[in-house]
């Protein structure tokens, strides 16, 4: 089974510039996540989409950030304009879970694209 | 506002040496998961715990639940250098549309 796909891996802007990340989670799952996890923190929730439904966008900085998943399955995370503060690694993760069913929420991470904001 | 603290945040140990690595959760939840993070790549998914007193085992690393103290164990058994990571609890808020809140990770370093 296909794990959890994210482009690009790695990207260098400088900051007042714009950026786009991808995703594309497991095949079937429901929900999908973006994460920002910066140098020696846990993962931070930004955004969850169910189907192509915001769950929680409560933690995205809205006036730079923005995410969409239009067809319910691929994802772009985009920031506009960016700080220095958002040099970071972004995540994506899906998970089968559907809001209300299900006991299981594991999530599936993807390996992450590596901003780094000059 | 949920909060999640793991403890020790950095853990050097030796090989062949038993540790456990403690995550409190400050609300209620029955659903706790434990991720590994090698430098450079993603998480990895180790452990779902999805009730009170789960217990689930693999190789050297067994992980518990305790939800009435709010409290999840990772404990280390003999430990070897291939263990060394960073270890993350995640805890599921399933009132909140299943978001996950993680701790901020436990540095482990295995010496040999």
């Amino acid at each position: 089974e296909a794990g959890v796909a994210q482009s690009p891996r790695y990207k260098i802007i400088e900051k007042r510039q714009s950026v786009a990340f991808w995703c594309n989670p497991i095949s079937g799952h429901a929900t999908l996540y973006w994460y920002q996890q910066i140098l020696g923190q846990g993962p931070k929730l930004l955004i969850q989409f169910q189907n192509n439904g915001v769950v929680d966008d409560s933690q995205l900085p809205k006036d730079r950030f923005s995410a969409e998943r239009l067809k319910g399955v691929d994802s772009t995370l985009k920031i506009q304009p960016a700080k220095l503060e958002d040099s970071a690694v972004y995540l994506c993760a899906s998970s089968l879970a559907q809001r209300g069913g299900g006991r299981n929420n594991e999530q599936f991470f993807g390996p992450g694209t590596r901003l780094t904001v000059l | 506002e949920l909060k999640v603290e793991q403890n020790p945040l950095f853990l050097s140990m030796q090989e062949g040496k038993n540790y456990t690595i403690y995550c409190n959760y400050s609300t209620t939840s029955d659903r706790l998961y434990w991720y590994r993070q090698d430098p450079g790549k993603s998480l990895e998914s180790l452990f779902v715990l999805l009730s009170n007193g789960a217990v689930k085992q693999e190789g050297r690393l067994m992980a518990s639940l305790d939800t009435k103290a709010r409290l999840s164990t990772l404990h280390i058994t003999a430990a070897v250098h291939d263990l060394s990571a960073t270890y993350f609890c995640a805890v599921d808020m399933k009132e909140y549309g299943n978001k996950l809140v993680f701790g901020a990770g436990t540095i482990l370093r295995v010496k040999s």
